[in-house]
C-alpha cells in the first residue's frame, strides 16, 4: 500500500534555488497539507487544500507555494530557498475535514 | 502562547510504570482530538483519537475535557518499544486546520 509519498528523502540547496517538493496520496482523499518540523517547533501547517484546484494557507506560507490541479497530487514549491527555510518537510493527507492524517516519509531539506 | 500546549519533557521511566501526558488547547471551538505517536526521524502516525467519553485502547487511555480543554494520555505498564515522542492533535472548526503540539519525548528504560 502506497498511501502518501514524498521525494526527494533528502535535498541541499543553495540560497536563492527553486525547487518543488513532491507528494501524492492514492487514497482519494480531498484534503491534503504540507507541514514543517523544526526542534521544539512541533509541525506547522504550511498550506493546505481541501480538494483539486482549492488551496489555502497555513500558519507559516511564506516563501512558498503549492498548486492541486489533481485529486492525487500536491506539490510543495520552494520559491528561493532561504537557510531558516532548513527543516523536515512532512506531506500529509485525510479523507475529510476531522480524520485521521496520513503522513509521508518526510523530506529533510536543508539550505546552505 | 501557543494553540497547543504540551508537557516539554523529556520523560524518563522505567518498564512497567504508568506515565501521563497532559495538553491543552486554546481554541474552543476545536472538533476533534487526536494523539500521534513520532518516532525518531520517522512521520507522524496516529496513536488513537480522543472522545469525550474516554477512550481506551490496550493500555493506553485517552481523556478529553472539553470544560477545561485538556487532554491527555495515559499509559500503562510501559514497553521499551513506547519510547517516542507523543504528539497532541487538535482539529480546529471552521475549517481544515489540524494544529500540532510541540511533542513529548518519551524513554523507556529496562
Amino acid at each position: 500500500n502506497a498511501g502518501v509519498t514524498q521525494t526527494p528523502k533528502f535535498q541541499v540547496l543553495k540560497t536563492g534555488q527553486s525547487m518543488t517538493l513532491q507528494c501524492a496520496q492514492d487514497m482519494n482523499h480531498e484534503y491534503m497539507s504540507w507541514y514543517r518540523q523544526d526542534p521544539g517547533m512541533g509541525l506547522r501547517l504550511i498550506h493546505y487544500s481541501v480538494g483539486a484546484g482549492i488551496t489555502d494557507q497555513g500558519e507559516v506560507p511564506n516563501g512558498y507555494n503549492v498548486s492541486r490541479s489533481t485529486t492525487e497530487d500536491f506539490p510543495l514549491r520552494l520559491l528561493s530557498a532561504a537557510p531558516s527555510q532548513t527543516s523536515v518537510y512532512f506531506c500529509a493527507s485525510s479523507s475529510t475535514r476531522t480524520s485521521e492524517a496520513f503522513f509521508g516519509q518526510g523530506t529533510r531539506l536543508t539550505v546552505v | 502562547r501557543k494553540e497547543v500546549e504540551q508537557d516539554p519533557g523529556p520523560f524518563n521511566v522505567p518498564e512497567g510504570a504508568t506515565v501521563a501526558f497532559n495538553c491543552t488547547y486554546s481554541n474552543s471551538a476545536s472538533q476533534s482530538f487526536f494523539w500521534y505517536r513520532q518516532d525518531c526521524r520517522k512521520e507522524p502516525k496516529l496513536l488513537m483519537s480522543v472522545y469525550s467519553s474516554g477512550n481506551e485502547d490496550g493500555r493506553f487511555t485517552a481523556q478529553l475535557n472539553r470544560a477545561s480543554q485538556y487532554i491527555s494520555l495515559l499509559i500503562r505498564d510501559s514497553k521499551l518499544s513506547d519510547s517516542a515522542t507523543y504528539l497532541c492533535v487538535v482539529n480546529r472548526g471552521g475549517g481544515f486546520k489540524t494544529i500540532f503540539g510541540a511533542g513529548t519525548r518519551l524513554f523507556v528504560k529496562a
